[in-house]
């Protein structure tokens, strides 16, 4: 089944202790990218990626570190995590040569719900 | 910077009537917008893409359309089952192929049977 699978699902963790979220998508997709889910905020965009080792920041990056060494694989990296990047986390996965077609739809993942206390 | 509003942020009708979910944009230079579902604890699902240049798409019982000039899309769900109960979002993209995406805040929708 074509997916993109992201983990933990949820996690509690405390101020500081580094922590990663994986996002591993198994349609040989090009572009990835973070989102970030907030009440009253909407869906706001972390990082993306266009291919692997090729990394941009999208509208909110700060405090998130990514990196793009495989294909599949799009991990989030949160250093020294703050109460504020309380969130919820999904990570979507499109082909990158279907820019005016109607399969350039993301795909995305079930969600990451993170809290920092 | 493009700032997406969804009205209404919730809404709920009965069973049968015509949903009508409404998308407005404030940077007409855009290249497509799509309309996605949420359900409760999981991820967003595509339901239409319309480019820049077209005016609507259609799916099923489901029609999206689109004026640029004016920076507004609608979303129109016919016949409505306690099924489409979710929050949909408005997304635009103002970059090739998406690279950006800015959303709107979701339109929350209860069908009640």
């Amino acid at each position: 089944e074509a997916q993109v699978t992201q983990n933990p699902r949820y996690l509690i963790t405390v101020t500081g202790k580094k922590l990663t979220v994986t996002c591993s998508q198994n349609m040989n997709h090009e572009y990835m990218s973070w989102y970030r889910q907030d009440p009253g905020l909407g869906l706001r965009q972390i990082y993306y990626s266009m291919n692997v080792e090729v990394t941009d920041k999208g509208d909110v990056p700060e405090g998130y570190k990514v990196s793009r060494k495989e294909k599949r694989n799009f991990p989030l990296i949160l250093e020294s995590p703050s109460p504020n990047q309380t969130s919820l986390y999904f990570c979507a996965s499109r082909p990158l040569g279907q820019a005016f077609s109607g399969a350039n739809v993301l795909t995305f993942g079930a969600g990451s719900r993170l809290t920092v206390l | 910077k493009q700032e997406v509003t969804q009205i209404p942020a919730a809404l709920s009708v009965p069973e049968g009537e015509n949903l009508v979910l409404n998308c407005s944009f404030t940077d007409s230079a855009i290249y497509n917008l799509q309309w996605f579902r949420q359900d409760p604890g999981k991820g967003l699902t595509s339901l239409l893409l319309i480019q820049s240049s077209q005016r609507e798409q259609t799916s099923g019982r489901l029609n999206a359309s689109l004026d640029k000039s004016s920076g507004r899309s609608t979303l129109y769900i016919a016949a409505s089952q306690p099924g489409d109960s979710a929050t949909y979002l408005c997304a635009v993209s103002d970059t090739y192929g998406n690279n950006r995406l800015a959303f709107g805040k979701g339109n929350q929708v209860v069908v009640i049977p």
